[in-house]
């Protein structure tokens, strides 16, 4: 039963510290998101790949989150500096593609992030 | 823009009884809706999709362009129906398709 992987699943930090998440899509799905859920936001979509390359990272504070995926196994969700409102839930999500259209998105275990 | 709406961040309701989670959207294009759950310490997982027409755990949705609306029904509701569910709509734009979802509502349903 392939699922998408998140580590690490807990991550407290102070301010001002690096923070990097780490998600391994499912193998074969060539799509990949990474969502930010907080009580008052729900899900916000941080960012979008699609083999590889990222298509849209609108939903991110470019100056200090970063998003990449340095092969097909590994997505990385980078914060630098941490700041206390990053305090939220991360997941990942992968999925199969056709035709342009991610027929469902699969989603990681989240991980949980506490800046101080 | 798109956007999808879920009016209530809470619902409860006691077992046996009907549910109606509400999601409105707006959207210029072909819409196509989902609906996802995240039980307790469980990830969130797909329920149903308004194009496959089809009853997952008694749930029901109806798409209804006219009031674009995509409501989730019960018409009994279990304990274990209670968990967060989102609404999700189904976008095209220059980077491609992807979801954006409401802000979620939480059910709880009582014994």
């Amino acid at each position: 039963d392939a699922r998408v992987t998140q580590t690490p699943r807990h991550k407290v930090t102070e301010m001002g510290q690096e923070v990097t998440m780490r998600c391994q899509p499912i193998l074969g799905h060539n799509t990949v998101f990474w969502y930010r859920q907080t009580m008052m936001q729900g899900l916000e979509l941080l960012a979008y790949f699609r083999n590889r390359a990222p298509l849209d990272d609108s939903g991110m504070p470019k100056d200090r989150f970063s998003a990449e995926m340095p092969d097909a196994t590994l997505a990385t969700l980078k914060i630098q500096p941490s700041e206390p409102r990053d305090s939220a839930v991360y997941f990942c999500a992968s999925g199969p593609e056709a035709g342009g259209y991610t027929i469902e998105q699969f989603f990681g275990p989240g991980t949980r992030l506490t800046v101080l | 823009a798109q956007r999808v709406t879920q009016p209530e961040k809470l619902l409860s309701v006691f077992k046996g009884a009907p549910v109606e989670l509400k999601c409105n959207y707006s959207y210029s294009g072909s819409p196509e809706l989902f609906w996802y759950v995240q039980y307790s310490r469980q990830r969130l997982q797909l329920l149903l999709r308004h194009i496959s027409r089809e009853s997952i755990k008694g749930f029901t949705a109806d798409l209804n362009k006219g009031e674009t609306s995509f409501h989730l029904k019960k018409p009994f509701a279990q304990e274990e129906d209670s968990a967060m569910y989102y609404c999700a709509l189904s976008t095209f734009n220059n980077a491609g398709n992807m979801l954006t979802f409401g802000g979620g509502t939480r059910l709880m349903v009582k014994p």
